[in-house]
């Protein structure tokens, strides 16, 4: 089946502006990723969607980073009022949803690299 | 929190084996410990997961003694095409969370 896929796959944007990414997860995926990478950097989480349940935001950076889910679907993060030191790689991953173990496998899409200029 | 770490770079020449080590000193009971590949301008790819002892699959070899303390990602025989980022997971389960924390990677060059 189809893998994750984020959209854009490159935005440019003006300081101030708002931007939105987008992430379609693997079907049947309940569970759902964002991260920030930095050029050069490790993995950075900003936010945890599981099934129906509140997502865990406590990654988030700042207010003006938020993300929605519908259901066990599609997923937009929200960047308002970008900032320079906004500009990365924005990456989603889904996953089955965790085991009480713990064991779960996460499946990353290709990232959405944003340049805040 | 559950913290790793592992070699910044590690540079191998190509056919030998390589194995990269990670510390992981406060994993939790229940956590696994999974390993990732990523290439330039991609997103991470799962390699291979383990709990305890020994796990091989078709790309490489996991080994966690038995005080889970650490992780050893084995390469067999790298190629040029193995020049990636490898970073070292766990999850993270004292923070109350599902929050899974990366290591900062090791950078892995295979030179010819």
């Amino acid at each position: 089946g189809a893998g994750v896929s984020q959209s854009p796959s490159n935005k440019v944007t003006e300081k101030g502006k708002d931007v939105e990414l987008r992430c379609d997860p693997i079907s049947g995926h309940t569970a759902l990723y964002w991260y920030r990478q930095r050029l050069g950097q490790g993995l950075e989480f900003l936010i945890y969607f599981q099934g129906n349940s509140a997502p865990d935001k406590s990654g988030l950076p700042s207010d003006r980073f938020s993300a929605e889910r519908t259901g066990e679907s599609v997923s937009t993060l929200t960047i308002q009022r970008t900032q320079q030191e906004d500009s990365a790689v924005y990456l989603c991953a889904s996953s089955l949803g965790l085991s009480t173990s713990g064991g779960e496998t996460q499946y990353f899409g290709p990232g959405t690299r944003l340049t805040v200029l | 929190l559950a913290k790793t770490t592992q070699p910044i770079s590690m540079d191998s020449y190509e056919g030998q084996e390589v194995n990269i080590t990670c510390s992981h000193n406060n994993i939790a009971t229940n956590d696994y410990i999974t390993w990732y590949q990523q290439f330039p301008s991609q997103g991470p790819r799962f390699i291979i997961q383990g709990y305890k002892t020994k796990v091989t699959n078709e790309v490489a070899s996991l080994f966690i003694p038995a005080d889970r303390k650490s992780s050893t990602l084995s390469l067999p025989r790298v190629s040029l095409s193995d020049t990636a980022v490898y970073y070292c997971l766990v999850r993270d389960s004292g923070a109350g969370s599902y929050q899974l924390t990366f290591g900062k990677g090791t950078k892995l060059s295979v030179i010819p």
